[in-house]
């Protein structure tokens, strides 16, 4: 089955510095990979996907992610951090098409603080 | 606007009572999902529904159940048989598709009293 894990429950940046959230996968075929974001008390904003093509993807805000396959990671970066950056982000990856059907499994999501 | 809405975004709930949790798009979604966040912790699958009249059971299913009447519609109904019903319940709908990213409606929080 696919999954994904992300080691950090807490990253800490210093605003203005790059950032780095880390996302680790595990999948049999080709991944399809994406990024969330989550403020307090509110839904799941999409950020990013990589399907195939060029191992930088760029998304919302200035975010971009890097996909290596050697390493099954997918690692979100941005160059320069927000205060409003601070919040929750979730990597997921598309289960195997099983029976006609595939679901979108989540990480256990890693807390993002930036501080001024 | 287009996207997805869920009410109510606070629930309260006594102890034996059944309550639905709705969730409506207008994106023309064929695939929703309803997804459990408990503090600390990431999104558990509770059940997806691909197609009109069809769902599938997640990962946590037991103590809910689910109905697929309209393409637009969602619903969730934690039963009295879910023994720890207190969570963020988020809503998500997509395309279907490998490489189609999900919505997500802003979530329900619904507390046991």
């Amino acid at each position: 089955a696919q999954s994904v894990a992300q080691p950090e429950d807490q990253v800490n940046v210093a605003e203005g510095n790059p950032l780095t959230v880390k996302c680790t996968y595990s999948v049999s075929g080709n991944p399809y990979l994406f990024w969330y974001v989550q403020y307090p008390n509110r839904g799941l904003q999409f950020l990013l996907k990589y399907i195939t093509g060029d191992n930088l993807v760029k998304g919302s805000y200035g975010f971009e992610a890097e996909f290596n396959k050697s390493q099954t990671s997918f690692h979100l970066k941005k160059p320069s951090a927000l205060v409003s950056d601070s919040a929750l982000y979730f990597c997921a990856v598309r289960d195997s098409w099983v029976g006609g059907y595939n679901k979108l499994i989540f990480g256990a999501g890693t807390r993002l603080a930036v501080h001024p | 606007d287009g996207g997805i809405t869920q009410s109510p975004k606070y629930l309260f709930r006594k102890e034996g009572q059944n309550v639905t949790l709705s969730c409506e798009q207008n994106l023309n979604h064929d695939a929703m999902y309803w997804y459990r966040q408990d503090p600390g912790q990431g999104l558990r699958l509770i059940y997806y529904s691909q197609i009109v009249n069809d769902f599938q059971k997640g990962d946590i299913a037991e103590g809910y159940s689910v109905s697929r009447e309209k393409k637009e519609s969602f619903p969730l109904t934690v039963t009295s048989a879910q023994k720890n019903p207190t969570a963020f319940y988020l809503c998500a709908s997509s395309i279907e598709g490998k490489n189609t990213e999900a919505f997500f409606g802003q979530g329900t929080r619904l507390t046991v009293v």
